[in-house]
This record gives structure tokens, sequence and C-alpha cells, in this order.
């Protein structure tokens, strides 16, 4: 039930194009879902995140989709460019907790 | 603004030396406190977590301590290295709305 179960693996999208991640939770008390961008050799960086009372975030190229009833939310990639190329974590954790419950990562490359 | 720095960057050590890591956070007070391990190519474990000075909650049973001796400085210990505890290491601190914001991380190598 604390797990979060993320797909795919991997992607590869040509420039321009949309890049769709999902990730889908069991646990009905999280609420709050972050998506994290990590490039090779640093440190996963905080993207977009959502909470349950929304069905749809953006933040420039970047949206979150939240599906509350089949506990699922998605990260879209409009316009994908190269420097997109990195590896994507979903997250999900409830209020007091303390802890995160990441997916296991898409790799996205986006080809020029 | 918050900053969160880490050091190493970088370290090579052999199998059954010491290890300290450290973590410092600027700009926020009494933040929660983690630290993380990613594998090559793999997921983010959770290793550690702190919600206060002295208070640490050990997620995986392992060779690692990790201990909180001034607010916003979190230090990973090991008193002998394993060939297993080579990966990236995360430091990461909690913001007042759930949010985590990560360092730059360390990549340990144990030989």
């Amino acid at each position: 039930q604390q797990q979060v179960k993320q797909s795919p693996q991997s992607l590869i999208v040509q420039k321009g194009g949309i890049s769709i991640i999902n990730c889908a939770y069991e646990n009905t008390a999280f609420d709050y879902f972050p998506w994290y961008q990590q490039f090779p050799g640093k440190g996963p960086a905080l993207l977009i995140a959502i909470r349950p009372d929304v069905s749809e975030k953006k933040e420039g190229r970047f949206t979150i989709s939240f599906n509350k009833s089949a506990k699922q939310f998605s990260l879209h990639i409009m316009d994908s460019q190269p420097g997109d190329s990195a590896t994507y974590f979903c997250a999900a954790t409830a209020s007091g907790t303390y802890k995160y419950i990441f997916g296991t990562g898409t790799r996205l490359k986006v080809l020029a | 603004s918050q900053t969160i720095h880490q050091w190493p960057a970088t370290l090579v050590q052999p199998v059954g030396s010491p290890l300290s890591l450290e973590c410092t956070v600027e700009g926020t007070s009494n933040p929660n406190l983690y630290w993380y391990r990613q594998a090559a190519g793999r997921g983010l474990q959770l290793l550690f977590y702190s919600v206060g000075i002295g208070q640490i909650s050990s997620e995986v049973p392992q060779n690692l301590s990790a201990s909180r001796p001034q607010d916003r400085q979190f230090i990973l210990s090991s008193k002998k290295l394993l060939l297993s505890d080579s990966g990236f290491y995360l430091c990461a601190w909690g913001g007042l709305f759930n949010e985590q914001f990560f360092g730059p991380g360390t990549r340990l190598t144990v030989l």
C-alpha cells in the first residue's frame, strides 16, 4: 500500500513531442504529489507538485494531471526539448509523515 | 533563499575505512533533514531522517549512522565501509508544505 508505481521505465520522444510519465498509488492518505527531474551526477530538482484538491497544475511546459478516483497522476512535458533529457521521479507523501514514497524513475531521452 | 551544501562531492575509500559525509542548510531554521542513497541507475532509498536536533529515525538497518549536532547540520557516518555502501548519497531538507529539496550529492566509491 506504500508503493508508488511509475511507468514507463524509459521513454524516447522526438523534439517537439509530448512526453507522458505515469504514476499510480494505493494509499488514500497521500496528499502531496511532487515530480523531480534529475540530470546525471546531480541531485534531483523539484519540478512541479500537486495536491488532490485540483485535477491539473501547469508550470510552463510541464503539467501534472491528477485523477483522485483512479489514484493516478501523470507528468506531461509539452514541446519536449533535448535539454529535457533526464530521469524523472514521481513521489507521494501524507501530511505529518515526513517521508516520501518515490517511484522507480523514468529515463527520458528527447531526440534532436 | 535556502541553500543546501554537501561535501565532499566525490570520495573514494577502501573497504573497512570510516566515513563522514556532511550536509548543511542555509536560510531556514529547524528543517526536517534527510539522507538518501541512490545506486547507479536506480531509485532513491531513504536512509535516515531527522525532525530536530538529536532526533534521528533510521529507515534501513545497515552499518551507517546519522547525527544532527546542530539545527542545520546533518552528518552521515560509518565506522567500517562495505563494498555495498558505494553509491550516490543525497541530503535533502523539508519545507513547510511537505516539499523536499535535495543537495548536489556525494559520489562514494568503496574499493
